[in-house]
């Protein structure tokens, strides 16, 4: 089955600088790729998400790659604000086993400090 | 409009009792999916309902797991009788479930086997 490694497990940045954070996935037939934000005591939420057929979407500040030929993503965070303060997972899904079926990452701690 | 709800948000039980999780998913949405984060690991998928049936259960981690679905709304999840390995958070998430909807996660439930 789908194995999703994602690192770093903590992420210190300063106020304004870039965090990446990166996923690697093990099933080549995965072809969706959210990415979800979960702040202290709150829901995990969808920020950002990638299908197969494109290897990049732009949010604003979040940014997501994708290189299906090496089986990895990334999560891309510019000027950083301390509000961006949360934990971050990454998942992936095969829709031959299910389209929602998520498959997370053990997630980031990503700390911003002003 | 309501998101994903769930009951109650902690529960602190002893080894060997019971304990009912519940779920009320955001209207209309026919996929209901419980998944559950253990310390410092992964989110785990747990089970998978469309509507009031089982589509997939493979994450469930053994018999003393139920999970019902009755009537396609709101669904449960006993553990019967609690060991100390099932604490974690167990989140429950709805979708529309056609390619490209997100799945909408409740704030969990934080369980705790003493």
């Amino acid at each position: 089955g789908e194995n999703v490694e994602q690192h770093p497990s903590t992420l210190s940045v300063q106020e304004g600088d870039s965090a990446v954070i990166k996923c690697t996935y093990s099933d080549s037939a995965s072809n969706y790729f959210p990415w979800y934000k979960q702040e202290l005591g709150k829901r995990p939420q969808l920020i950002i998400d990638i299908r197969s057929n494109v290897g990049e979407k732009k949010d604003q500040r979040i940014a997501v790659t994708l290189n299906k030929t090496a089986k990895h993503f990334s999560l891309h965070i510019t000027e950083t604000q301390p509000e961006d303060s949360a934990v971050y997972f990454c998942a992936a899904s095969n829709p031959n086993t299910g389209f929602q079926k998520l498959v997370f990452g053990t997630g980031t701690r990503l700390l911003v400090s002003p | 409009e309501a998101g994903v709800t769930q009951f109650p948000s902690h529960s602190v039980i002893e080894k060997g009792q019971t304990v009912t999780l519940r779920c009320d998913p955001i209207s209309g949405h026919d996929n209901l999916y419980w998944y559950r984060r253990v310390m410092g690991k992964e989110i785990k998928f747990l089970l998978h309902f469309v509507k009031e049936s089982k589509q997939d259960e493979s994450g469930m981690p053994n018999n003393r797991f139920l999970a019902e679905r009755t009537g396609g709304t709101y669904s449960t999840l006993k553990v019967q009788p609690a060991e100390l390995e099932d604490s974690g958070v167990y989140f429950c998430a709805s979708s529309l479930g056609r390619e490209g909807t997100e799945a909408f996660f409740g704030q969990g439930t934080r369980l705790t086997v003493v």
